[in-house]
């Protein structure tokens, strides 16, 4: 069973770009959670997408986006770039997500770095 | 706010050694995971507890879910070069419908 497929691994883009970052979740998961994990911060919650609608959202800009697919791939957005958005990007599936938290798979992420 | 404090956040030991992490917060959550992160590398899920006073055992590491369902600990016995790594604890039933991810124990263990 093939696991979570984050790309890209690694990006380098310039303040005030636009970033797109692609997550395809495991075959039959249908939640899709984003995270920004920094050395200081931790991992933080952007967005929960669950069959193409946004169910849950953190505490984030509104530069942060994202949507789903009608296959549940999921893609995330960063618009204006800022030096302070350089962080690893996870997205993890689940069979249902939501209240009842059930267990995350990871992405092996994507390494944002803002120059 | 939701918060997980997890305790200590650098943890450096010799092969062979025990020790133990903690998890605690001030809310109740309906379920509470362990996972570890290796550096550059997504967390990968160890267990889920959802019963108070829940014991689970994935060989030589034991992880117990507070009575009240607030806190929890994971337990490494003989610890090993392997079990090097960011361990992480999350949660479930977060305000936000989330998990919510404590800061998380960075172990070192050394041959």
């Amino acid at each position: 069973k093939a696991g979570v497929t984050q790309t890209p691994r690694y990006l380098i883009k310039t303040r005030g770009q636009q970033v797109t970052l692609s997550c395809s979740p495991i075959s039959g998961h249908r939640s899709v959670s984003w995270y920004q994990q920094t050395p200081g911060q931790g991992l933080q919650f952007l967005f929960e997408y669950f069959s193409e609608t946004q169910r849950n959202k953190g505490n984030f800009p509104g530069r942060f986006s994202g949507r789903q697919f009608s296959n549940s791939r999921s893609e995330m957005n960063v618009s204006t770039l800022e030096l302070g958005d350089s962080a690893l990007y996870l997205c993890a599936s689940s069979l249902a997500g939501g209240v009842r938290g059930t267990e995350a798979f990871f992405g092996q992420g994507t390494r944002l770095t803002v120059v | 706010t939701q918060l997980l404090e997890q305790s200590p956040q650098f943890l450096s030991i010799q092969e062979g050694e025990n020790l133990t992490v903690y998890c605690n917060s001030s809310s109740v959550f309906s379920s509470l995971q362990w996972y570890r992160q290796e550096p550059g590398e997504g967390p990968v899920l160890l267990v889920t507890v959802v019963t108070g006073g829940e014991v689970k055992k994935l060989k030589r590491l034991t992880f117990q879910f507070g009575d009240a369902r607030k806190d929890s600990s994971l337990h490494i016995t003989a610890a090993q070069p392997g079990d090097t790594g960011l361990y992480l604890c999350a949660g479930g039933g977060g305000s936000q419908g989330n998990l919510i991810f404590g800061k998380g124990t960075k172990l070192s263990v050394k041959p």
